[in-house]
């Protein structure tokens, strides 16, 4: 059974500061693995998807790599903004299955 | 493009009573899943349609129920309702058939139960 895990739970930075979250998986047979956002209850923006067959994405500040062997994601955020604050959770999808399974998420507070 | 779009926004019930809540899917979608998220957790996958029929489920009772109209909306129905029922009922949607696609999502249906 995919479990999926977000380290910290909750992390506070000063404006500024360049931060990576955490987000590891059980079972790397997993066809993609996205980042998300999620605002205080607020419903999810989608912020990155990486195939299995590839080792990073970029967005603007953002940046998310994978590596399946390991079972291992990370999401990285370069120059944090007050606006960055907010909840992001990663998920992944498993080869022939529709469903996105998810970690708890990291609260992410950018401090001015 | 109006994107994913749910409603209501807002619901409070009390324990046995019954809820539908509805998704509109973002133009050009042809399948809706629906997910449930417990205050301070990640979302757990409800089920999903597609053609009209339920593609997969998770780990849900059958008090959970849903339907996809023609038009690719859906609806949740939640019988007998549970004080744990209280959560966050997430809509998305995403194109096309065969291997899992980007989901994109609505703002959610916050239902309290009392």
């Amino acid at each position: 059974k995919q479990e999926v895990t977000q380290i910290p739970a909750a992390l506070s930075v000063p404006e500024g500061e360049n931060l990576v979250l955490n987000c590891s998986f059980t079972d790397s047979a997993i066809y993609n693995l996205q980042w998300f956002r999620q605002d205080p209850g607020k419903g999810l923006t989608s912020l990155l998807l990486i195939q299995s067959s590839q080792r990073e994405q970029t967005s603007g500040r953002l940046n998310a790599s994978l590596d399946k062997s390991s079972g291992r994601s990370t999401l990285y955020i370069a120059a944090s903004q007050p606006g960055d604050s907010a909840t992001y959770l990663c998920a992944v999808t498993m080869d022939s299955n529709y469903q996105l399974i998810w970690g708890a998420g990291t609260k992410l507070i950018i401090k001015p | 493009d109006a994107g994913v779009t749910q409603s209501p926004t807002h619901l409070i019930k009390t324990r046995g009573q019954q809820v539908t809540l509805r998704c509109s899917p973002k133009s050009g979608h042809d399948t809706v899943s629906w997910y449930q998220q417990a205050l301070g957790q990640g979302p757990q996958f409800i089920f999903q349609y597609y053609e009209e029929e339920e593609r997969q489920r998770g780990n849900f009772p059958d008090r959970f129920s849903g339907h996809q109209f023609p038009n690719y909306s859906s609806e949740l129905n939640v019988n007998a309702l549970l004080l744990g029922d209280s959560a966050l009922y997430l809509c998305a949607s995403s194109p096309g058939t065969g291997a899992p696609y980007e989901q994109y999502f609505g703002p959610g249906t916050r239902l309290t139960v009392t």
